[in-house]
């Protein structure tokens, strides 16, 4: 089965701030890569899917980018509302395994 | 509007048994697959399975197969998770998740229900 495994696994930066999270998956995905945000108390919502594509109503500070094995999830300027954890998904095939996830904070 | 709504979540005794069940509303249910996944309290998102939009096709996380069945009622637009033989490490909230596109691709989930807590304990 393939791993996922996202770093780092928590994250505190101050608004403005460019954001990186990366995820390295144990073997290629062909690109079948999805990123989801979870904010307390909510069930997640699509970010990304196929390593780079904003999911609709999805603001444009968010990008993603990989391919193969290694993904990032790039913020360009952090909000206070991107407050979350974050988690990338394999989902090329199953077990469609997710990371560990990545709690992102406001400094 | 898409509406995923779980139920049978209860507190049950390690070794039990426990039925979930997802009503699906605002999609055409029958061309889309269907996932389970869940978070124990505090914790991560585990994939948990994966059904086909015809039901003929399973998939199962290491850590539930051979104890998890998924199915699926096409025509009472909803999706079950048959939990047997259940341990303390299956306490979590239960989330029905529905693929992105309908058909027999590889998608990512676009919507979410609400979740159903299972908790095992004596």
């Amino acid at each position: 089965d393939i791993q996922m495994t996202q770093s780092p696994s928590s994250l505190s930066a101050s608004v403005g701030d460019r954001v990186t999270i990366t995820c390295r998956a144990s073997q290629g995905i062909n690109n079948y890569l999805a990123w989801y945000q979870q904010k307390p108390g909510k069930v997640p919502e699509l970010l990304i899917y196929a390593a780079s594509t904003l999911q609709s109503g999805v603001p444009s500070r968010f990008s993603g980018s990989g391919s193969g094995t290694d993904f990032t999830l790039t913020i360009s300027s952090l909000q206070p509302e991107d407050v979350a954890t974050y988690y990338c998904q394999n989902y090329n095939n199953a077990p469609r395994t997710f990371g560990q996830g990545t709690k992102l904070e406001i400094k | 509007e898409v509406q995923l709504v779980e139920s049978g979540g209860v507190v049950v005794q390690p070794g039990g048994s426990l039925r979930l069940s997802c009503a699906a509303s605002g999609f055409t249910f029958d061309d889309y697959a269907m996932n389970w996944v869940r978070q124990a309290p505090g914790k991560g998102l585990e994939w948990v399975s994966l059904i086909s939009w015809e039901g003929g096709r399973t998939y199962y996380a290491d850590s539930v197969k051979g104890r998890f069945t998924v199915s699926r009622r096409n025509t009472k637009n909803s999706l079950y998770l048959q939990m047997n033989s259940l341990r303390a490490e299956d306490t979590a909230f239960y989330y029905c998740a529905k693929d992105k596109y309908g058909g027999s691709g590889s998608y990512p989930i676009d919507s979410w229900g609400q979740g159903t807590l299972v908790t095992v304990s004596s």
